[in-house]
Formats: structure tokens, C-alpha cells, sequence
């Protein structure tokens, strides 16, 4: 089944850095993918979500960068803020299936 | 909009206790989902259900059971609490053209 690799684990930036995370996967045939914010005490909070014919989408600071080719799918906070300081996951969906898989996670520290 | 709640919020119990938890949403979703995260770990799943009545095993379905009654709610029960188990379980739902959405979870600390 789907395997999909999250890094870094923890990640410190000052703010109005940029912020990357990474997740490969290994099903060329996933369809869907989402990235979501985790606050503390909090459920999962949708960010954004792609479709696999979309290489890239831009909403309000965030950059998401999907390379098909090499199975990466990136996260990117342009300008950080001590907002930001969360847990984020990546989530995989494939074409068909009702199991998202999920990455294990980033942590996220934006000091001012 | 919807709304997807978890009751209860915090969960007490005592080793080997039965223990249940509830999810309601009214997005008419048909699938839903229990995940469990552990401290500073992702997300690992536990049971789904694509709808009403219908149960399907995650990977970490062991020692849980679960019950689809009706399309709204979506109940786990942890057969038999393990001592200084310490977690929280998410609740999600969705349909096949939408996201997740998740409850806020429930923290569960056995004693």
C-alpha cells in the first residue's frame, strides 16, 4: 500500500522566514493530496488540497509543490509568523480509496 | 456550515475498563473515521466506515470495536483500557469529493 515520508520532524524558523516540509509517497497513482495544521489541543485544520494534475497552488502565504515525477509533494510557508507554530501533516490520497494516509507529522516553531 | 463533535472531551478510566467514544456530523457525510495520535506522533487508523452500517478495519484495530447506528454517528468503544495508556482519538468525516473534517478529539488518560 501507500508509504509516505514526512521531514523534517521538527523545524525552527525566525519570523518572516520561509518554512518547507516535504512528503514523498510511493503510489503514482494517488489522486488527492492535502496538507493540514494541527494547534495544540486542537483537531486537524485543512490548508490546502490538491488534485494530481496540479503542479502548484498558491493560497494566502502558502505554497504547495507537487513534482509527480519524483513523488514530492512540498509545504511552503513564505513568510513565517509565531502563528504558524503548529504540528503539520501531509495526507495521501489514492485514486479510489477511502484510507488517506498520513505523514507523521512536523513540527513547527516560528520564534519572533 | 457543519459541524463534527466529539464527546466526550477528556476520558478517565481505570484499567480494563470498557470505554466509549462519540462522534456526530451533520455534513451528511458518508464515510467516517477514528484515528489515534499518540504524544508527538502521527495519525494511525483505526476504524472507517463508508456508511451507514458498515465497519471496516484500519491498522490498528485491535482491541476496539466499533458502530455505524446511523449516518450521523460513528461510536468507538476500547474493549479493555490498558493501564497509563495515554492518547488522543480524532474523529473525521468526508465524502468521496471532499477533505476531512475533524473533530477536536478526545483526550483519554487511564489511571
Amino acid at each position: 500500500g501507500e508509504q509516505v515520508e514526512q521531514r523534517p520532524p521538527h523545524l525552527s524558523v525566525r519570523e518572516g522566514d520561509s518554512a518547507i516540509i516535504i512528503c514523498t509517497y510511493t503510489d503514482s497513482a494517488t489522486a488527492y493530496f492535502s496538507w493540514y495544521k494541527q494547534e495544540a489541543g486542537a483537531g486537524l485544520q485543512l490548508l490546502m488540497s490538491v488534485l494530481s494534475n496540479v503542479d502548484r497552488k498558491e493560497e494566502q502565504g502558502l505554497t504547495v509543490l507537487l513534482n509527480k515525477k519524483d513523488k514530492r509533494l512540498s509545504l511552503n510557508l513564505t513568510a513565517a509568523h509565531p502563528g504558524d507554530s503548529a504540528v503539520y501533516f501531509c495526507a495521501v490520497i489514492p485514486t479510489g480509496g477511502y484510507k488517506v494516509v498520513f505523514g507523521s507529522g512536523t513540527r513547527l516553531l516560528v520564534s519572533p | 456550515g457543519g459541524i463534527i463533535t466529539q464527546t466526550p472531551k477528556f476520558l478517565i478510566g481505570q484499567e480494563g475498563q470498557k470505554l466509549t467514544l462519540k462522534c456526530q456530523q451533520n455534513f451528511n457525510h458518508d464515510t467516517m473515521y477514528w484515528y489515534r495520535q499518540d504524544s508527538g506522533k502521527g495519525l494511525r487508523l483505526i476504524y472507517y466506515s463508508i456508511t451507514e452500517n458498515d465497519l471496516q478495519k484500519g491498522d490498528l484495530s485491535e482491541g476496539y470495536d466499533a458502530s455505524r447506528e446511523k449516518k450521523s454517528s460513528f461510536s468507538l468503544t476500547v474493549t479493555s483500557a490498558q493501564k497509563n495508556e495515554m492518547a488522543v482519538f480524532l474523529c473525521a468525516s468526508r465524502d468521496r469529493a471532499s477533505d476531512y473534517t475533524f473533530g477536536s478529539g478526545t483526550r483519554l488518560l487511564v489511571i
